[in-house]
């Protein structure tokens, strides 16, 4: 168990709708990165928060958003879903930059 | 542009022996490097790591190796258990330019055979 928490496990969702991820990281980390894992595109960095403020941006979709709160938990906003966008969306957390990054056990996106 | 390459898509050892990974990468600004696990339904899970100014670490069974020069760093584990069979990948990372995000390989599966 990594500490970091992920919920839902799972969520299957129709095109064009909106769903919201949401991660809690290790107790004292301030870090929260977001990857997506798609079955033809490996694990890629979408965004990362560093005590509630945007850091660094990947390839993150437009229709795509994300924050971190004072509590230092993130969510993850997707809207207006595509097929494409079926995917394992993971939460990491550091305890600061450039340090190991502790991994939650993913949310299992179906878009239908 | 893949910029972190592991060319093996699966190794297959077995229990006792040493199981070598391979990683190679092409980002020159890459200072700092990992290697995580991965079983099936559940996230990456941290091993090692090494900093860009060492070329060796070591942690209980585990060893990375860090060739500069040559951009490929290569993880060791001895010996190798079944428990070990998963997915590995190598992640880098690089400290100007991108924030600490990690860029990772597209992982090895490693099966170790009692």
């Amino acid at each position: 168990d990594s500490g970091v928490t992920q919920t839902p496990k799972h969520l299957i969702t129709a095109t064009g709708q909106r769903v919201t991820l949401r991660c809690s990281p290790r107790s004292g980390d301030l870090s929260v990165y977001w990857y997506q894992q798609s079955l033809d595109q490996g694990l890629q960095f979408l965004i990362q928060y560093y005590n509630g403020e945007e850091r660094a941006k990947g390839n993150i979709l437009e229709r795509f958003s994300a924050q971190q709160f004072p509590d230092l938990h993130s969510e993850l906003n997707l809207s207006s879903l595509e097929l494409g966008d079926s995917a394992l969306y993971f939460c990491a957390s550091s305890v600061r930059p450039l340090r190991e990054q502790y991994f939650g056990p993913g949310t299992r996106l179906t878009v239908t | 542009d893949q910029q972190v390459k592991q060319n093996s898509p699966s190794l297959s050892v077995q229990e006792g022996r040493i199981s070598i990974l391979n990683c190679d990468y092409t980002n020159s600004m890459f200072d700092y490097f990992l290697w995580y696990k991965k079983y099936p339904a559940e996230g990456p899970t941290f091993l090692i790591s090494i900093s860009s100014i060492k070329d060796k670490n070591e942690d209980g069974r585990f060893t990375v190796f860090l060739n500069k020069s040559a951009k490929h760093l290569s993880l060791h584990i001895v010996p190798s258990q079944p428990g070990d069979s998963a997915v590995y990948f190598c992640a880098a990372s690089a400290r100007e330019t991108s924030g600490s995000r990690l860029t990772f390989g597209e992982g090895t599966q490693l099966t170790v055979n009692p």
